[in-house]
Order: structure tokens, then sequence, then C-alpha cells
């Protein structure tokens, strides 16, 4: 229940491609999805982040789109770049509870 | 830089030895969290600290000690660690968790057990 799943497990995409990443979910609580990137000798970094009441967020080339009936959510990576490798973490919380349930991670290679 | 920091970067102890991890944030924040990172494995929470206190405990072994003497510093102490405990450990913070769970990470402590 508390669990977040994340595929894949690892990403190669060619420069100028679209990454995709997708997770899901069980609770129906949940209620803030956060995409996080992290660069290896670093901590993560919040990249984006969604509420359910909207199925689409977009920011420059990341965009998130949310289905809330499959309980399921993704980053999309539009026009990748090599400046884009690194991995990339999905979570969920709930509001008012200081808990992220995080993925497995993704690791994403973006060759030239 | 994120505004939180975490020292050392790296530590090698041996499984008899006692040493700690440091973690001090300057984002004016009132929580702030231990995260251990294991290879192909989610990112697992250890403890939440919230205005000082303790709220979260996730099963953590005994040998794991954290310590919050004020809101921008944390701490955790180590004893009779194991190898299976080697591992990256994440400190982070956010402003109020019962408002938004936006976290910032520090850099990680690499810590082997030999």
């Amino acid at each position: 229940q508390q669990q977040v799943k994340q595929s894949p497990q690892s990403l190669i995409v060619q420069k100028g491609g679209i990454s995709i990443i997708n997770c899901a979910y069980e609770n129906t609580a949940f209620d803030y999805f956060p995409w996080y990137q992290q660069f290896p000798g670093k901590g993560p970094a919040l990249l984006i982040a969604i509420r359910p009441d909207v199925s689409e967020k977009k920011e420059g080339r990341f965009t998130i789109s949310f289905n809330k009936s499959a309980k399921q959510f993704s980053l999309h990576i539009m026009d990748s770049q090599p400046g884009d490798s690194a991995t990339y973490f999905c979570a969920a919380s709930i509001r008012g509870r200081d808990k992220l349930i995080f993925g497995t991670g993704t690791r994403l290679q973006v060759f030239p | 830089e994120t505004g939180v920091t975490q020292t050392p970067r790296h530590l090698v102890m041996g499984m008899t030895n006692k040493k700690s991890l440091k973690c001090e944030q300057h984002l004016g924040h009132n929580a702030m969290y231990w995260y251990k990172q294991s290879a192909k494995k989610p990112l697992e929470l250890m403890f939440v600290y919230n205005f000082k206190e303790q709220t979260e405990n996730n099963s953590v072994p005994s040998r794991f000690s954290p310590e919050c003497p004020n809101s921008s510093h944390l701490f955790l102490h180590l004893h009779t660690l194991q190898p299976e405990d080697s591992a990256l450990y994440l400190c982070a913070s956010s402003q109020d968790p019962r408002v938004e769970t936006e976290a910032f990470f520090g850099q990680g402590t690499r810590l082997t057990v030999v």
C-alpha cells in the first residue's frame, strides 16, 4: 500500500529523443507526486511535482502526466539532452504527513 | 548548493567503531530527515524530526541513533555497524511538512563499513 513502483530501471535515449519514466501507486490517499533528479555525487533535487487535481503539468522540457483512475503518473523529458543524464526518482506523499515514499529510481543516459 | 550541508562526505569505519554523521541546514526549515540510499533500492526513510521532535522512526536498528539539538542541526550516531549498513546516507529538510513536503537534500555521506 505504501509502495511506489517505478519503471524502467534504466533508460538509454538518443539526444533529441523523448524519455519516459513511469510510476504506479496503490494508496489513494497520496496527494502529492514529485519527481527528483540525482546526479552522481549529489543528493536528489526536486525537478517537478503535481497534485491530483490536474492531469498534466509542464515545466520547460519536463512534463508530468497524471492518471488518477489508473493510479499512475509519468515523467516525460522532451528533446532529451546529455546533461539530462541522471537518476530520476518518483515519489508520493500525503499532505500533512512528513513522509515521502520513493520509487526505486531510473538511470537515464542520453547519448549525443 | 541546496542549503543542506553534510559532513563528512566519505567515511570508512570498522564494525566496532563509533562515529557520527552531521547535517546542517541554512534554510530556516522546521523538519529534518535521514534517508538511506542503497543500490537498486528506493530511498529508505529512517528518521524524521519536526520542530526538533522525532516524529518517525522507520523500524531502524538501534545501532543508528539520531539526535536533533535544534531545528538546524541533525546528527546520526553510529556504533557496531554491519557491512550491510554500507550505503549513502542522505539528510534532507523541509519547510513545514504539514503544508508541503518538498525536501531539500544534502550531498550525502558515503559510508563504508569494513
